[in-house]
């Protein structure tokens, strides 16, 4: 079965340093999404792209979040600086339009001290 | 302000029992309703989308609802089993777009045998 796959699935760094996750979404997919999930806030839409094009990333800090896909097969997710309050389980989703599924990856999870 | 209520929080049920998990929402204009099952440690796995002409939809052993005219829609699991154990989150989606995506905080399901 095709799946979303994230890298790194893990990561623990100091406060200050930089973060990129990475997330290679299914072939054929148009629309590609990152989510954020915390225990307190539950699920929430950072940024999303339709055909490679930033639509929306009204969710994302921007100050130090930033989002961008190179080419179809990658998709970044970066923050800089990082801090603690960015700890968090980040998820990236694909799909081919509005009315249809999303498949997620198992996401990164991120912890910063 | 748009918001996904869901009951209940959490809910214990033995193996083979049925049960229904329920979600309140206000968001308008209505695009479509989504319910996920989303497994300790993994990404959400879509079960059914919704949109405003469909007040039912099944995967196997899972059945959702909705009532666009009360803003109310219902997961009912049957038959279940230990792997039902899990969150379920519910989704709405306004017409605007996916940046107006509203989440719940889900429902967290324990089979026990």
């Amino acid at each position: 079965d095709a799946r979303v796959t994230q890298t790194p699935r893990h990561k623990v760094t100091e406060m200050g340093q930089e973060v990129t996750m990475r997330c290679q979404p299914i072939l054929g997919h148009n629309t590609v999404f990152w989510y954020r999930q915390t225990m307190m806030q539950g699920l929430e839409l950072l940024a999303y792209f339709r055909n490679r094009a930033p639509l929306d990333d009204s969710g994302m800090p921007k100050d130090r979040f930033s989002a961008e896909m190179p080419d179809a097969t990658l998709a970044t997710l970066k923050i800089q600086p990082s801090e603690p309050r960015d700890s968090a389980v980040y998820f990236c989703a694909s799909g081919r339009g509005r009315d249809q599924p999303q498949l997620f990856g198992d996401g990164t999870r991120l912890s910063i001290l | 302000k748009n918001q996904v209520e869901q009951s209940p929080q959490s809910l214990i049920i033995l193996e083979g029992k049925n049960c229904t998990l329920q979600c309140n929402y206000t968001v308008s204009p209505f695009s479509n309703l989504r319910w996920y099952k989303q497994d300790t440690g993994r990404g959400p796995v879509s079960l059914t989308i919704m949109t405003f002409s469909e007040n039912t939809k099944s995967n196997g052993r899972y059945t959702a609802t909705l009532d666009a005219d009360t803003k109310q829609s219902s997961l009912h699991i049957t038959a279940s089993q230990l792997s039902d154990s899990a969150s379920y989150i519910c989704v709405v989606s306004d017409a605007g777009g996916y940046q107006k995506v509203t989440f719940g905080i889900g429902t967290k399901l324990q089979v026990i045998p």
